[in-house]
């Protein structure tokens, strides 16, 4: 078990290009979510996906798309970079959204893009 | 939607437990509080979570008081590789989300040796 991936693990850009990051679970989970997070702050919700062909805006979802095509991958977009989306941006998956004791809403996170816009 | 409070930052001794507090005076009744850490530069890592009765797993205990306005992460026994970001969440609903976790800055707990 892989567990969530992400590829890759670092990338630069020039302001402008464009570039797709992806996601992939092994655990068969429902659910998916992109995260980015800056220096001295907490994780915030960029867009997630309750299942195969269906996303939805999180947090902050401007100059980012999503799909989700198969249900073990979900892909992250910037079609035109910004030095502002520089950024390490988390992966995650569960298996369902909805908290009870059986932490089935528990999210596991992949290790991370470091994504440089300069 | 509920927030919680953390201290920015913590010490602890290695080998001696390590006790987390979180405020989390506007929860409702049907929200969970979950504990996750985040170690350097890696995804954070989910520790345990609870509804109202106090938990406890290979990781680590979580104390809940009886109005639920407050809890306690505790690492019994802190090694150095504890030392990480520990996040205190309510499960939130924003918007039309589902299971989105409002991370905060959350505690930055720091094992000495």
């Amino acid at each position: 078990n892989a567990g969530v991936t992400q590829t890759p693990k670092f990338r630069v850009l020039k302001t402008g290009q464009s570039m797709t990051l992806l996601c992939a679970q092994d655990m068969n989970h429902e659910y998916m979510y992109w995260y980015r997070q800056d220096p001295g702050m907490g994780l915030r919700l960029i867009h997630y996906s309750v299942g195969e062909g269906t996303t939805a805006k999180g947090e902050v979802p401007d100059g980012y798309n999503v799909s989700r095509l198969k249900k073990q991958n979900f892909l992250l977009g910037l079609e035109s970079a910004a030095p502002s989306q520089t950024s390490v941006y988390f992966c995650a998956s569960s298996y369902s959204g909805t908290a009870n004791t059986l932490g089935l809403d528990t999210q596991y996170f992949g290790p991370g893009t470091r994504l440089t816009v300069l | 939607d509920a927030k919680t409070t953390q201290p920015t930052s913590m010490d602890c001794a290695e080998g001696r437990a390590a006790n987390l507090p979180c405020n989390h005076s506007t929860i409702s009744g049907n929200e969970y509080v979950y504990w996750y850490r985040q170690i350097h530069s890696q995804g954070p890592q989910y520790i345990i979570h609870g509804l109202k009765n106090n938990e406890t797993n290979e990781m680590a205990s979580l104390i809940i008081t009886e109005d639920r306005k407050s809890s306690t992460l505790i690492l019994p026994h802190a090694t150095l590789r504890d030392t990480a970001v520990y996040y205190c969440i309510v499960n939130a609903r924003m918007g039309g989300s589902q299971g989105n976790l409002i991370f905060g800055k959350g505690t930055k707990l720091s094992v000495k040796p």
